[in-house]
This record gives C-alpha cells, structure tokens and sequence, in this order.
C-alpha cells in the first residue's frame, strides 16, 4: 500500500481558485467511489470536506467540490479564502485506507 | 454529538508496547460503524492503521499487520491500540476515528507518542 500522491504545495491570491491532485494506481482511486478529502489546520484534527468523489458533507462550503478522472482524484476550491490556508489530504477506500502525501494550501 | 478521546502514555521504550485507548461519548459504540486508529508522523502525511467493526471484525495496514491488534470493549464505551515492538519510526500522533463506507467522519483531538529510551 504506497500513499497516494499529491503535490507538495499550492498557493492562490484571494477569490482565485486552486487543483489539488491525487494520483493512485488502479488498486486504489481508480477502483474506488470512496475518495474523501480532509483539511487539517495546525495542531487540530483533520475534517472531512468531501466524500464519495464529490459530495459535500452538512457545513462545507460549496466553494470545495471534487472529482475523479481515471486514476486521479482532484479537490477545487474556488472563491479562496484566508481561512483555508491548512493542509489537505486525499484518501482511498477500497477495503483498507489508503491516505495521500498531503498538501499544503497557501493563501497569499 | 459523538466525541472521541484518546489516552495512553506519550513516552515509551524502544522496543516495547505502545498502548492507547479511545473513549467514545455522545453515541453508540455498538452501531454500525467502524471503529479506526490512524497516526500523522510529525510533519508528515496520514497513515491508516487498521479498524475494528462492531462485530470484533478487524482489519490493519499490511505494513503494520504483525504488530497491531486492535479491540474492543463496548461495556466501557472504548476501543484499543496495541502495537508491539515499537522503534523511533512508530514516533507519531495517534488518532483514534469513526468511520463509515470509507469516509473518516468523526476525529479524536489525537496524541502525540514518542518511543525514546
């Protein structure tokens, strides 16, 4: 089970819109509806901002959405704003949890 | 609202027995759910470590299998972490969670175990 891999950082200006990717293999993503993604701010825990691919839970605002193209997973969050600034982690369910290599969100 | 809190030691020896326990309030231990433990190297990304269902049914992170077992004891509303023969790489924050078809729901606050001598 290798993590899944996102990149390292990615940085937009206020009210821009940011891609978060998440590459895995057909054992994970690609066979999988389960891809969820997690904010976690600093020294907290993370949180749950998508699942099943797309779907947003009670609370999240609807400028985070999600997708899935083949065996890439991508979380959008458009309209950015100071408060997410945190670090974001793609995750795969296919019977065990497979978690990405995390990626940090800087708002400039 | 269901809280979970993680307990055990922040320190321990090489090459012996880390032991956390999750204290789960504001829900049933018993519904259907599954009952996890994921850690967070320090500045590093998230690693699944296995679950338990309600059953008693487990499952763990092959890189970790012949060393964790996870249990459950519903009259104490708590789930447990064992994991033997730990070295400094084990070093970590430790997350007890509830999950559900694949997504990771509810978080303990987590705690950070350091394996030093």
């Amino acid at each position: 089970q290798s993590a899944l891999t996102q990149p390292r950082s990615v940085s937009g200006s206020p009210g821009q819109s940011v891609t978060i990717s998440c590459t895995g293999t057909s054992s994970d993503v690609v066979g999988s509806n389960y891809v969820s993604w997690y904010q976690q701010h600093p020294g907290k825990a993370p949180k749950v901002m998508i699942y099943d691919v797309s779907k947003r839970p009670s609370g999240v605002p609807d400028r985070f959405s999600g997708s899935k193209s083949g065996n890439t997973a991508s979380l959008t969050i458009s309209g950015l704003q100071a408060e997410d600034e945190a670090d974001y982690f793609c995750c795969s369910y296919a019977g065990t949890y497979v978690f990405g290599t995390g990626t940090t969100v800087t708002v400039l | 609202q269901v809280q979970l809190q993680e307990s055990g030691p922040g320190l321990v020896k090489p090459s012996q027995t880390l032991s956390l326990t999750c204290t789960v309030t504001g829900g049933s231990i018993t519904g259907d759910y599954y009952w996890s433990w994921i850690r967070q190297h320090p500045g590093k990304g998230l690693e699944w470590i296995g679950y338990i269902y309600n059953t008693g049914t487990t499952d763990y992170n092959p890189s970790l299998k012949s060393r964790v077992l996870i249990s459950l004891d519903t009259s104490n509303r708590q789930f447990s972490l064992k994991l033997r023969s730990v070295t400094a790489a084990d070093t970590a924050v430790y997350y007890c969670a509830r999950s559900l078809f694949g997504v990771v729901v509810f978080w303990g606050q987590g705690t950070l175990v350091t394996v030093s001598s």
